[in-house]
């Protein structure tokens, strides 16, 4: 079964320190990842994916088959970041295309 | 400009009272799907539609279901809800399977 895990619920950097939110996932094929923000009062939307190898609103992510690891980085924290970061795996079409979420990691940027 | 509406963004019903939550589009995507979200937890999968075909999650409890009057509109109706419903619902749509669009979600309380 596909499984998605962030193992932090809450992450708190100081303005200008790096982030690293963690997501870990298990799966046995190749998989498509995602990570999704929402932002105090706003709908869930996407941030980023993997197959894009984009950097939006200086964040990157890089998948790690090895590891089975998709880490959202950025180098310099601003406090607009502070939001819920959730991770996400796409699973093959054989079980609907669905999206498997992570449980979120709470990102708090102190001034 | 808005994308997807759920209607009403706040639902309280009573134990056992049948209710049914809205969820509309303005994107002619032709996927919608319905997710779970209790405190603290990630986004689950109830079920979603692709055009008029219906894809229920297996663990999906027989209290929930769904309709798909038209590409636009799709309704969560919960039969005998109980407290343990009680969640934030979430509208989500796509083109077929590529980025999914989700709404503001409508937070259910039941007593």
């Amino acid at each position: 079964a596909q499984r998605v895990t962030q193992p932090e619920k809450l992450l708190s950097v100081f303005k200008g320190a790096p982030v690293e939110l963690k997501c870990n996932y298990s799966y046995s094929g190749s998989p498509e990842l995602f990570w999704y923000v929402q932002y105090s009062r706003q709908r869930l939307q996407l941030l980023l994916r993997h197959i894009s190898r984009e950097s939006i609103k200086g964040f990157t992510a890089d998948l790690n088959k090895g590891e089975t690891s998709f880490h959202l980085k950025k180098p310099f924290a601003q406090e607009e970041d502070s939001a819920m970061y959730y991770c996400a795996l796409r699973a093959p079409r054989e079980y609907g295309n669905k999206l498997v979420f992570g449980a979120g990691t709470i990102l708090r940027v102190k001034s | 400009d808005a994308m997807v509406i759920q209607n009403p963004r706040y639902q309280v019903t009573q134990f056992g009272k049948p209710v049914t939550l809205s969820c509309s589009q303005t994107l002619n995507h032709n996927v919608m799907y319905w997710y779970q979200q209790k405190s603290s937890q990630a986004p689950k999968l109830l079920f979603h539609y692709y055009d008029k075909d219906f894809n229920n999650e297996a663990d999906t409890p027989d209290n929930f279901q769904s309709r798909r009057p038209n590409t636009s509109f799709c309704f969560l109706d919960i039969r005998s809800p109980g407290l343990g419903d009680a969640a934030m619902y979430l509208c989500a749509t796509s083109r077929d399977w590529a980025e999914q669009f989700f709404g503001p979600g409508t937070r259910l309380t039941v007593l």
